[in-house]
This record gives structure tokens, sequence and C-alpha cells, in this order.
């Protein structure tokens, strides 16, 4: 069985532009997460989808970030007018519920210049 | 105000010997502790988890350890080898959170041949 995918793996991007990161969770997985993983730091909580519904979007650092789950499966997070404080690894997991252990994607390591 | 503290950023032993990695935390409402571990552009991989009702959990080589009073746990390696060098992070989520998780800044363990 497949784990979680992350594309794309790398993302170049302008200050001020748009980006789309997609995370492809384990099938059958419920929860879904985002996390954000500064260089130096341990990975930061943004965003909790429970199916379809965003559950705790309370790390979401400002209203550029956004995050989507529309069929219970597929998860983008969008990011608008990109700065480059959002340069970082954006890490997805999944579980079958939200209380058991989450298993985390590679990552898209984004780069804003 | 940082919530779960690694102090140690780094930490080197010896083939075979015992490895033990330490965190902190600081907020009496977590009651789930995870460690994961994490090798250079991949994501975290879960290692070993223990529930607050619990003081200890082993699972093969690697041991948890909870000091609920201390707010203190540990991760014992034993015996240590070289494919266990990677970072080694700890994270902790409060049952009402849904699951999300807090991280520890992480410590780099190298396990020397």
């Amino acid at each position: 069985g497949a784990g979680v995918s992350q594309t794309p793996s790398n993302k170049v991007t302008e200050k001020g532009k748009y980006v789309e990161l997609r995370c492809d969770p384990i099938s059958g997985h419920t929860a879904l997460y985002w996390y954000r993983q500064s260089l130096g730091q341990g990975p930061e909580f943004l965003i909790y989808f429970q199916g379809t519904g965003a559950a705790d979007d309370s790390g979401l650092p400002n209203d550029r970030f956004f995050a989507v789950r529309p069929e219970g499966s597929v998860s983008t997070l969008k990011i608008q007018r990109t700065e480059r404080g959002d340069s970082a690894v954006y890490l997805c997991a999944s579980s079958f519920s939200p209380l058991e252990k989450q298993y985390f994607g590679p990552g898209t390591r984004l780069t804003v210049t | 105000d940082q919530q779960v503290k690694q102090n140690s950023p780094s930490l080197s032993v010896q083939e075979g010997r015992i490895s033990i990695l330490n965190c902190d935390y600081t907020n009496s409402m977590f009651d789930y502790f995870l460690w994961y571990k994490k090798y250079p552009a991949e994501g975290p991989t879960f290692l070993i988890s223990i529930s607050s009702i619990k003081d200890k959990n082993e699972d093969g080589r690697f041991t948890v350890f909870l000091n609920k009073s201390a707010k203190h746990l540990s991760l014992h390696i034993v015996p240590s080898q070289p494919g266990d060098s990677a970072v080694y992070f700890c994270a902790a989520s409060a049952r009402g959170s849904q699951g999300n998780l807090i991280f520890g800044k992480g410590t780099k363990l190298s396990v020397k041949p």
C-alpha cells in the first residue's frame, strides 16, 4: 500500500505569486493534517481535516493560507501572495482517526524568492 | 513559548551503546506523547508512543519513559545502530485537540561504528 504522497516535491516561486501544494493521504484515512517545518524547527501544525471539513484551522498563520479537501481524500494547501517567510517544508500527514498515529508524507519544499 | 522542548540539538554515541534522548513539556493538558524519526529529505516516521496513563512503553530496542510529575519523557535506544542516525522529534497532543501534534525542535543522533 502506498504511503502519503505530496506533490510537487520542490516548488520555487517568486514573492507575490500563488501556489498550490497537494497531498494524497493513505487510502481510508479520514483524518488529514498539514504542518510546516522551518529550518532548525520541528513541524508546526497548520490545519486538520476530518473528512471533508476543516475541524481545526487554528494553526494557519493568516488569511493568505487556505486548504481544501473537497471529497474527503486529496487535500490542497493554497498560499496567496507568497512572502519569503513562507519558505519552508510543508508536510502532510494522515491517520485512520484523529487520535491514531499520524503517517507523514515526504513534504514539499517551498522556496519563495 | 515552546510547549515541547528538546534541549539537546545533537547527541553522538558509539554503536552498541545506549542512546538517551530527552524531552520536556510545559502543558499539563498533554496526555499522549510520540517520538518520530526523520531522515533527510523524508517525512517523519512514527517510532513509538505513550499514553499519560502509563510510565513506560517498550518496542524492541526502543523504550519511552514518561515522568508526569516532572513533565519529562525520554527515549532509550539500546543497542544503538548506525542506521539509527537521524533527527528525533518528540511530539505531544491533548485529547481535546483532535490529534494535532506539538513538536519539539528535534535532536540529531549520530551513531558511530
